[in-house]
């Protein structure tokens, strides 16, 4: 399996300016989760979704911030408008919920740099 | 009473020394704890979990001790070496699919 996808790897922004970060979950999982990375704050939760339907949205910082996850191989996290303080690496992880086990699978990161 | 909190920050330990990480939790819901291992660059990975049903689970040279009378558990690595150096989380969950994660400890192993 290749894993959790997420693109882009990179990205580098204006502020102001619209981002949008993707993500592509291990096949056959039915629980996707968006987390925010930065050294002050560590390891945070924005939102995650079971079977497509978000469960929980209360980590979500801003209304500038939307998820969605239109089928079950595919999620957006967007951020509209962006400002500097959403610099961060933002992850996509995903578990199956059907064998018991809560282990996330975590992708590669996107690190997002807004200017 | 979310709240799962971790130390040291940060620490440093010979090559072939015992690293020790603790954290300490306040739900009594919880019955999940895991250990993510993440290197730079890279996304989070488990490394190690425990049910609170057993003190101690050992996988390799990595170990998990669990003190449910205090809340507590810890990863202890032995025979540490220079590849272990990462940063590592615990979380802990009570099986609603949500891990509540700890701060973070960078761990640096000198060779």
């Amino acid at each position: 399996d290749a894993g959790v996808i997420q693109s882009p790897r990179h990205e580098v922004t204006e502020m102001g300016q619209e981002v949008t970060l993707r993500c592509k979950p291990i096949s056959g999982h039915d629980y996707l989760f968006w987390y925010r990375q930065t050294m002050m704050r560590g390891l945070e939760l924005l939102i995650y979704f079971n079977n497509n339907v978000p469960i929980d949205d209360s980590g979500m910082p801003e209304d500038r911030f939307s998820a969605k996850m239109p089928n079950a191989s595919f999620s957006t996290l967007k951020i509209q408008p962006s400002e500097p303080r959403d610099s961060a690496v933002y992850f996509c992880a995903s578990s199956f919920g059907g064998s018991g086990r809560l282990e996330q699978y975590f992708g590669p990161g996107t690190r997002l740099t807004v200017t | 009473q979310q709240q799962v909190k971790q130390s040291p920050q940060s620490l440093i330990v010979q090559k072939g020394g015992i690293s020790i990480i603790n954290c300490a939790y306040e739900n009594t819901a919880f019955d999940y704890f895991p250990w993510y291992q993440q290197f730079p660059g890279k996304g989070p990975a488990l490394l190690i979990a425990i049910r609170p049903d057993v003190s101690e689970k050992k996988e390799g040279r990595f170990t998990i001790s669990f003190n449910k009378s205090a809340k507590q558990f810890s990863l202890h690595i032995m025979d540490s070496q220079p590849g272990d150096s990462a940063t590592y989380f615990c979380a802990a969950s009570n099986s609603n699919y949500q891990l509540i994660w700890g701060a973070g400890t960078k761990l640096i192993i000198k060779p």
